[in-house]
């Protein structure tokens, strides 16, 4: 079955780096697009980042572009998004999600992880 | 960018009452629209994708519809787990966008 699940959150203080990994199985991982969602406390969900199968494409929601870095390791079936420069206003749990990268039939976000808690704080 | 204005934010219902949520794009984006449930401290689950298609495994009393700018989803007749919160995600363009969201409450 399909399972995505993501690693790597923690407390980390404002202005440095971290880096988040999801893990995934049960499918062919180097034919799906994949897209980071993030969701800060008591808040809606917000879409930050997607990269395509080949890797060769990539999106930023604004709010990250310039910080975040979205990558992928087809070898190891794993998907990053590097973080960098955090603020206290990129504290949420961090969900990835699977987006099968077909334009003209487009099915996207139908399996996600569990998630993975990012606290920027000093 | 798109805007996803999602109402109402917050409802209250009873066991066996028929609800529906709307979602309005700010432009049109087809049917690339998909509504997600979601309850305290789980990550989102599909219910509907591009636009009216029942998620394998949900529950027939969910549907879907609208095209273009303006899409519902409907609850037939509200069961006790159904009590969460909602979201629709357009997937047109980037950057992608959700729905403030909806809290459904049990009245």
């Amino acid at each position: 079955q399909v399972k995505l699940v993501e690693s790597g959150g923690r407390v980390v203080q404002p202005g440095r780096s971290l880096r988040l990994s999801c893990a995934a199985s049960g499918f062919t991982f180097m034919n799906y697009g994949m897209h980071w969602v993030r969701q800060a406390p008591g808040k809606g969900l917000e879409w930050v980042a997607f990269i395509s199968y080949t890797g060769n494409t990539r999106h930023y929601a604004d709010s990250v572009k310039g910080r975040f870095t979205i990558s992928r390791d087809d070898s190891r079936n794993t998907l990053f998004l590097q973080m960098s420069s955090l603020r206290g206003e990129d504290t949420a749990v961090y969900y990835c999600s699977r987006d099968n990268d077909i334009p003209e039939d487009r099915d996207a976000f139908d399996f996600w992880g569990q998630g993975t808690l990012v606290t920027v704080s000093s | 960018d798109i805007q996803m204005s999602q109402s109402p934010s917050s409802l209250s219902a009873s066991v066996g009452d028929r609800v529906t949520i709307t979602c309005r794009a700010s432009q049109g984006i087809r049917n690339d629209l998909g509504w997600y449930q979601q309850k305290p401290g789980k990550a989102p689950k599909r219910l509907i994708y591009t636009a009216s298609s029942l998620q394998s495994g949900v529950p027939s009393r969910f549907s879907g519809s609208g095209s273009g700018t303006e899409f519902t989803l409907t609850i037939s007749s509200l069961q006790p787990e159904d009590f969460a919160t909602y979201y629709c995600l357009q997937h047109n363009t980037y950057p992608f966008t959700f729905g403030q969201g909806t809290k459904l409450e049990i009245k």
